[in-house]
């Protein structure tokens, strides 16, 4: 139990396209999902906790209009990279908390190569 | 506010012990650890959420003192699979988000 997907596991794209990611808890419901980014070699930085049918809470430095993230559903959750530059080249990864386990669980994650 | 982790890397033999510790500056309400493989989404290990407690997972353990604001992580008798990069995430907060340290590498060597 308690599985994440995401979705590409991989994309390249030009520079100045946008990037949509999907990220859905296939066992559960959930009604927060985190969206973290990893530079290589560094750990994992949270970018915005999405919450279900209402705004996302972006972190500090992290731009809302050019990380788009919406929770359409409970077993949903998108970001979009708007107008991708190279420098947003990342890992991405989500997570779900089924809330009875008390924790946090991954996707496989997202790289994306912005040329 | 990002929790302090040592060493940054260990190197083991099959068969050694390790410990990796995860510090603090604030009051914590739990300590979550994860193991990740490189190029992999990282997977949870075990939780912990009340100051002294301690959790078993095969022979992976931790342990969490609340006054210190520590927990450490121990592998015992290390086996090839459990090298990856180990990350503890805090929690001040019930349901709170959680802040990763940054990383401890652990390889295993047969």
């Amino acid at each position: 139990g308690a599985v994440v997907s995401q979705h590409p596991s991989r994309v390249i794209c030009k520079s100045g396209t946008s990037v949509k990611i999907e990220c859905r808890s296939l066992d559960f419901q959930a009604t927060t999902m985190f969206w973290y980014r990893q530079f290589p070699k560094q750990s994992l930085m949270l970018m915005a906790t999405s919450n279900e049918g209402s705004k996302a809470t972006y972190e500090q430095g992290v731009e809302k209009d050019k990380f788009l993230i919406n929770h359409a559903s409970l077993t949903l959750s998108t970001l979009t990279v708007t107008s991708a530059h190279p420098e947003d080249s990342s890992f991405y990864i989500c997570s779900a908390d089924p809330e009875e386990r008390r924790t946090q669980y991954f996707g496989p994650g997202t790289r994306l190569l912005v040329l | 506010q990002q929790p302090v982790q040592s060493p940054q890397a260990v190197i083991l033999r099959e068969g050694e012990d390790a410990v990796i510790n995860c510090s603090s500056s604030k009051a914590l309400y739990s300590v979550h650890w994860y193991r990740q493989k490189h190029g992999e989404a990282p997977i949870f290990l075990m939780i912990l959420l009340k100051g002294g407690e301690q959790k078993g997972h095969d022979k992976i353990s931790a342990s969490f003192n609340e006054k210190k604001q520590q927990s450490s992580l121990y592998l015992t008798a290390s086996q090839l699979s459990y090298s990856g990069t180990y990350f503890c995430g805090t929690e001040r907060v019930s349901y709170g988000k959680l802040t990763f340290g940054q990383g401890t590498i652990l390889t295993v060597h047969p």
